[in-house]
């Protein structure tokens, strides 16, 4: 199985400024053939499930602010929050979506510091 | 708009089984493939399995393969998961979520979640 690896496990970070959250995988997720990057990142608040943000490593889902931006290649990503606000408190994962069984990051906690 | 409905709290006592429901609406649901995940108090998500709501076609993770049932209701466009031999690891928060369809016909991207049903595994 794909092992998935986030960096770091919380982070407290002034509102305004920027967050970035890494995340690494035991094996590449580039898709040659079509170039792409197989990794989504999601956001998950308390009581509630994930909610998709980015798939191809850099690709929004519809209605997700444009504060969040999503880079790397082959096995290391990166989630940027360019702008903190109040309401991207939450626990943030990434998912490799290249193979089945489909893995998960630990999550990486984001608090307002 | 999207909705996945699941059904309520269980709890269990280790050996037994469980079924969980999903009903979808608010979208063509015979287009998309509904996956099943779990997630652990304190952990991610873990990736449990896939079923087409239409042919009722099914793939498992391999860590539950022999425990996992997925069947479908195409009458009411209803979803369930069984999960057998039940032990007090596998207390956590089920959930089905759809797959975004896109780039072919699954690519394991979870666009809509349902709300989240808490199995409790306890003597």
């Amino acid at each position: 199985d794909t092992v998935m690896t986030q960096s770091p496990d919380s982070l407290a970070v002034s509102l305004g400024e920027r967050a970035t959250i890494n995340c690494k995988s035991s094996r590449s997720l580039l898709y040659s053939s079509k170039n792409k990057n197989y990794l989504a990142w999601y956001q998950q608040k308390p009581g509630q499930p994930p909610k998709l943000l980015i798939y191809w490593a850099s690709t929004r889902e519809s209605g997700v602010p444009d504060r969040f931006s999503g880079s790397g290649s082959g096995t290391d990503f990166t989630l940027t929050i360019s702008s903190l606000q109040a309401e991207d408190v939450a626990v943030y994962y990434c998912q490799q979506h290249y193979s089945t069984p489909y893995t998960f990051g630990q999550g990486t906690k984001l608090e307002i510091k | 708009q999207v909705q996945l409905v699941q059904s309520g709290a269980e709890v269990k006592k280790p050996g037994t089984s469980v079924r969980v429901s999903c009903k979808a609406s608010g979208y063509t649901v015979s287009s998309n493939y509904i996956h099943w995940l779990r997630q652990a108090p304190g952990h991610g998500p873990e990736w449990m399995g896939i079923i087409h709501p239409s042919d009722g076609y099914t793939s498992d993770a391999q860590n539950f393969r022999g425990r996992l049932t997925m069947t479908r209701d195409t009458s009411t466009s209803t979803l369930y998961m069984e999960l057998n031999s039940l032990k007090s690891e596998d207390t956590a928060v089920y959930y089905c979520a759809r797959d975004s369809a896109l780039g072919g016909a699954y690519g394991g991207l979870f666009d809509s979640w349902g709300q989240g049903t808490l199995v409790t595994v306890a003597s």
